[in-house]
């Protein structure tokens, strides 16, 4: 079954750290860029970061720069979005998502979200 | 940034009718790099249009993407039930992209 499913969700302090993960099944991941895109009520959907299927390239939206480091193992088919200097305004749903085709970041899969609050 | 701008906010319709739902950007998408996703309460967002107008697999045809530079559409050619929902535009390339607000599509 083609699927991504996250973890690592919760409330969490501002300041703190995060981990989340996202299992991939179904198909060939390390063939596929892989994206995090949150939503939150006040802000839509945003773009949050992307990870190559080598690895090798990483960006990062302006607004988590520095402070959000992406990962995948293509062994274990797993992709990870480690959050440092967690701020109030973090607190989202966070997707992982496919990338639809080589270079072009629309998205044909995506996972069910998992939610994370930040608040003292 | 590329701002899109969707409109309208809310679209009531009964099932069977049709629905045009619009997406304006600020600037021109190169490539009409322009995706649409439905979303459902409580569900992650569902590719239905890429390249401006190219069906995603298992879409029905009664979705279709039209338009070019900025000026998109999504048209709905006869609702069903299951079409209610939240839609978005996308504009996308190889960099950061940016999301429509969404347009609200209740039962009348």
């Amino acid at each position: 079954q083609v699927q991504l499913v996250e973890t690592g969700g919760g409330v969490v302090q501002p300041g703190r750290s995060l981990r989340l993960s996202c299992a991939a099944s179904g198909f060939t991941f390390s063939s596929h860029g892989m994206h995090w895109v949150r939503q939150s009520p006040g802000k839509g959907l945003e773009w949050v970061a992307v990870i190559g299927g080598n690895e090798r390239t990483q960006y990062y939206a302006d607004s988590v720069k520095g402070r959000f480091t992406m990962s995948r193992d293509n062994a274990k088919n797993t992709l990870d979005l480690q959050m440092n200097s967690l701020r109030t305004e973090d607190t989202a749903v966070y997707y992982c998502a496919r990338e639809g085709n080589w270079g072009e970041w629309y998205f044909d899969l995506w996972g069910r979200g998992t939610l994370v609050t930040v608040s003292s | 940034e590329n701002v899109l701008t969707q409109s309208p906010g809310t679209l009531s319709l009964s099932p069977g009718e049709r629905a045009t739902l619009s997406c304006r950007a600020s600037q021109s998408v190169s490539s009409n790099y322009l995706a649409w996703y439905q979303q459902k309460p409580g569900q992650a967002p569902r590719l239905l249009i890429y390249g401006a107008s190219s069906r995603a697999t298992g879409i029905p045809d009664r979705f279709s993407g039209s338009g070019s530079g900025t000026d998109f559409t999504l048209t709905i050619s006869r609702l069903e039930p299951e079409d209610f929902a939240v839609y978005y535009c996308h504009k996308y390339g190889n960099s950061p992209g940016t999301f429509g607000q969404g347009t609200q599509l209740e039962i009348k």
